[in-house]
C-alpha cells in the first residue's frame, strides 16, 4: 500500500539546535496529522492540518501544511532533551484509513 | 490519556502457536486500530473497525484476524503464529471517521521464537 515517506530517517542535534522533518506524498492529501512517540512509549497525536499552506505553532513547535497538499513538515526550535522521539506524519485514505509515515528518530545531545 | 488497555503487554510464544491480543477502551469511541510496528517501517494497520461486528482489512492483514462483539473489545488473532509476526502490537480508537485524532494504547510486545 502506499506510504508517506518521510526524511531524514534519524537526526542527532545538539540540544539548542533546531530540526525539521519532512513529509512527502505523490498524491493530493486531504489532511495531514502529525505524532510523536516517545523511546519505549505510544505514538500521541500533535496536530492536525487541513487547509493548503496552513502553518500552525504549538510553543517550538511548527508545522505546515504544503501549497499542494502533497508534503508537510514539522519543525523544532531550540530543540530540548525533552524533544527526543519519533515524530511521524500521518494521513487519512478514504474513510477509515490512517496511513503513518516511516518516522523521523530525533536524538538530542545535550 | 484515553483509557486504552492492552493486554497482555508482553508474549512469548513458539511458531504455529495461536495468539489473541485484546484491546480495551472505555471511551466508547466507535472506531478502533490494530497496527503493527516494525523498524524502518514506521506504523502498519492490519484491521480496523468501524462499528461492532463491522471491521475491515488494513495493509497488512495476511495471517490476521480481528472480532469486535462489543464497542469496548477489539481482539487480534494470530490463527498461527509465525516468526514474521514477531513485532509490537498498538491498538487506536477514535471517536469518529476522518479529520480525527487517532488515541493509543501501550502496545503489546509479541515475540514468536
Amino acid at each position: 500500500g502506499q506510504q508517506v515517506m518521510q526524511i531524514p530517517q534519524y537526526q542527532h542535534v545538539q540540544e539548542g539546535e533546531d530540526f525539521t522533518t519532512y513529509c512527502n506524498s505523490s498524491t493530493t492529501l486531504s489532511n495531514i496529522q502529525w505524532y510523536k512517540q516517545r523511546p519505549g512509549g505510544h505514538p500521541v497525536f500533535l496536530i492536525q492540518l487541513v487547509k493548503s499552506g496552513e502553518v500552525k505553532k504549538q510553543k517550538r513547535l511548527t508545522f505546515q501544511f504544503g501549497e499542494a497538499k502533497k508534503n508537510s513538515s514539522l519543525h523544532i526550535t531550540a530543540t530540548q532533551t525533552t524533544d527526543v522521539g519519533t515524530y511521524f506524519c500521518c494521513y487519512i485514505s478514504g474513510t477509515y484509513k490512517y496511513i503513518f509515515g516511516t518516522g523521523t528518530r530525533l536524538k538530542v545531545l545535550a | 490519556d484515553a483509557g486504552i488497555t492492552q493486554s497482555p503487554r508482553h508474549k512469548v510464544t513458539e511458531t504455529g502457536t495461536p495468539v489473541t491480543l485484546r484491546c480495551h477502551q472505555t471511551e466508547n469511541h466507535r472506531y478502533m486500530y490494530w497496527y503493527r510496528q516494525d523498524p524502518g517501517h514506521g506504523l502498519r494497520l492490519i484491521h480496523y473497525s468501524y462499528g461492532v461486528k463491522d471491521t475491515d482489512k488494513g495493509e497488512v492483514s495476511d495471517g490476521y484476524s480481528v472480532s469486535r462483539s462489543k464497542t469496548e473489545d477489539f481482539l487480534l488473532t494470530l490463527e498461527s503464529a509465525t516468526s514474521s509476526q514477531t513485532s509490537v502490537y498498538f491498538c487506536a480508537i477514535s471517536e469518529f471517521a476522518s479529520n480525527q485524532p487517532q488515541h493509543f494504547g501501550d502496545g503489546t510486545r509479541l515475540s514468536i521464537l
